[in-house]
């Protein structure tokens, strides 16, 4: 079953520190995994998008990294601002016969102390 | 502004009754999805259409339909409303039925809820 899971499910900071959010997922076959910055109340945003051949993906603070082999990802967040509190989506994508498919994480609530 | 327009963005109704929710796709997009999104829960895939036809169905319940018009417009037609489909309802926009890498757009939603 292609699913896609997300640790941790909510995590606070302070502002300036530096995080790690973590997405492991069963989708094959693989296409592309993105990375998903939703406000409150709003629509989610792309930050990133890598594909099988790609590692690592910078987007200014937010670096995504991608093991193809253990299916795994993650989205560094260094110097940690304000604006930064949001819920971060991992979206995984998959190469289907007549069309790819998104597979969605539950997402990880980013919360940001001054 | 994402280019995905979603109107309208709040909506208050009543247990049974019957609302209906439009999405315009970024210029040049032929490709609408909805997805729900429940409190404290992940973005659940709904219907896609491709330039007015459906291409593909996820969790939508038989209450609820979906069209998309000539100019590419979609609606998302909720009957029969319960207080459990209290959500926030987004579409995206592709340009294509197929997935490309880049230009999945998504709206700023319609935040529903049924009393």
């Amino acid at each position: 079953k292609n699913q896609v899971e997300q640790s941790p499910q909510s995590l606070i900071i302070l502002e300036g520190k530096n995080c790690t959010l973590q997405c492991n997922y069963t989708v094959s076959p693989f296409s592309n995994l993105r990375w998903y910055k939703q406000d409150t109340g709003r629509g989610p945003v792309s930050l990133t998008i890598m594909t099988f051949s790609e590692n690592t993906k910078s987007n200014g603070r937010y670096t995504a990294t991608l093991d193809a082999d253990t299916k795994q990802s993650s989205l560094h967040i260094t110097a940690s601002q304000l604006s930064d509190s949001a819920s971060y989506i991992c979206v995984v994508s998959d190469r289907g016969s007549t069309l790819g498919r998104l597979y969605f994480g539950r997402g990880t609530q980013l919360t940001v102390w001054p | 502004d994402s280019g995905v327009t979603q109107t309208p963005k709040h909506l208050i109704t009543a247990t049974g009754q019957r609302v209906t929710l439009r999405c315009s796709p970024r210029s040049g997009d032929l490709s609408v999805y909805w997805y729900q999104q429940s409190l404290d829960q992940g973005l659940q895939f709904l219907i896609q259409y491709y330039n007015g036809e459906e291409r593909a169905k996820g969790n939508i319940l038989e209450r609820f339909s979906a069209q998309q018009f000539p100019d590419l417009h979609s609606e998302l037609n909720l009957s029969s409303l319960e207080l459990g489909d209290s959500a926030l309802y987004f579409c995206a926009s592709s340009p294509r039925d197929r997935l490309l890498l880049y230009g999945y757009t998504f709206g700023s939603g319609t935040r529903l809820t049924v009393v």
